[in-house]
């Protein structure tokens, strides 16, 4: 397996532009995970889904924020406007049940 | 709301040498699963070790181990023979059994030093 791809790897925008970050999950994974990594922060939770469905949302910042998982294959984050302090890496991770997290090379989002 | 503690935001070690990295916990749970990640420069995520709650016995990968205290929430990894390629930022993590809602701690910087 190729394990979580995440796409893009880096993106630069401009305040006020959407932004939309790509995952796809390891098959057979039933959960997928939305992660965001500041030096202020840490790795934060954003949000989770099991089966496709979200299921703790409760990490993500505002409303500007918002991901869907339309099938097994295939989720996305996306920030609509984006801010400066959007600036951070985003990462998608997959599991199954009792299992650890495997991890995507992560999205490295500036907005300028 | 469980939470991880990392008490050392830096180390460093001398290749060869052995280092322990600290992790406490706190959560009403009895069934639990704790891990440990490393972030090389790479920033690629990569499961170091794994520990389930109910399991007497330390985990063992290789070089790694860990030291788990259940009833005093404790998980501390330790890294034999360091290795150069062991420099990165190193995360405890916790899961409740149950929902796979991983938590991190917010990590430990370490530096092994030739």
């Amino acid at each position: 397996d190729a394990g979580v791809i995440q796409s893009p790897r880096h993106e630069v925008t401009e305040m006020g532009q959407e932004v939309t970050l790509r995952c796809k999950p390891i098959s057979g994974h039933d959960y997928l995970f939305w992660y965001r990594q500041t030096m202020m922060r840490g790795l934060e939770l954003l949000i989770y889904f099991n089966n496709n469905v979200p299921i703790d949302d409760s990490g993500m910042p505002e409303d500007r924020f918002s991901a869907k998982m339309p099938n097994a294959s295939f989720s996305t984050l996306k920030i609509q406007p984006s801010e400066p302090r959007d600036s951070a890496v985003y990462f998608c991770a997959s599991s199954k049940t009792y299992t650890e997290a495997f991890f995507g090379q992560g999205t490295r989002l500036t907005v300028v | 709301a469980q939470t991880v503690t990392q008490s050392q935001p830096e180390m460093s070690v001398q290749e060869a040498e052995t280092v322990t990295l600290s992790c406490t916990y706190d959560t009403s749970e009895n069934n639990y699963y704790l891990f440990w990640y490393k972030q090389p420069p790479s920033r690629q995520m990569i499961l170091v070790i794994r520990q389930e709650a109910y399991k007497q016995q330390n985990a063992t990968e290789n070089r790694f181990s860990v030291n788990f205290q259940k009833a005093a929430k404790s998980f501390s990894l330790k890294i034999s023979d360091s290795q150069l390629g062991d420099t990165a930022m190193y995360f405890c993590a916790f899961m409740k059994e149950g929902n796979n809602d991983m938590r991190f701690g917010a990590g430990t910087r370490l530096t092994v030093k030739p």
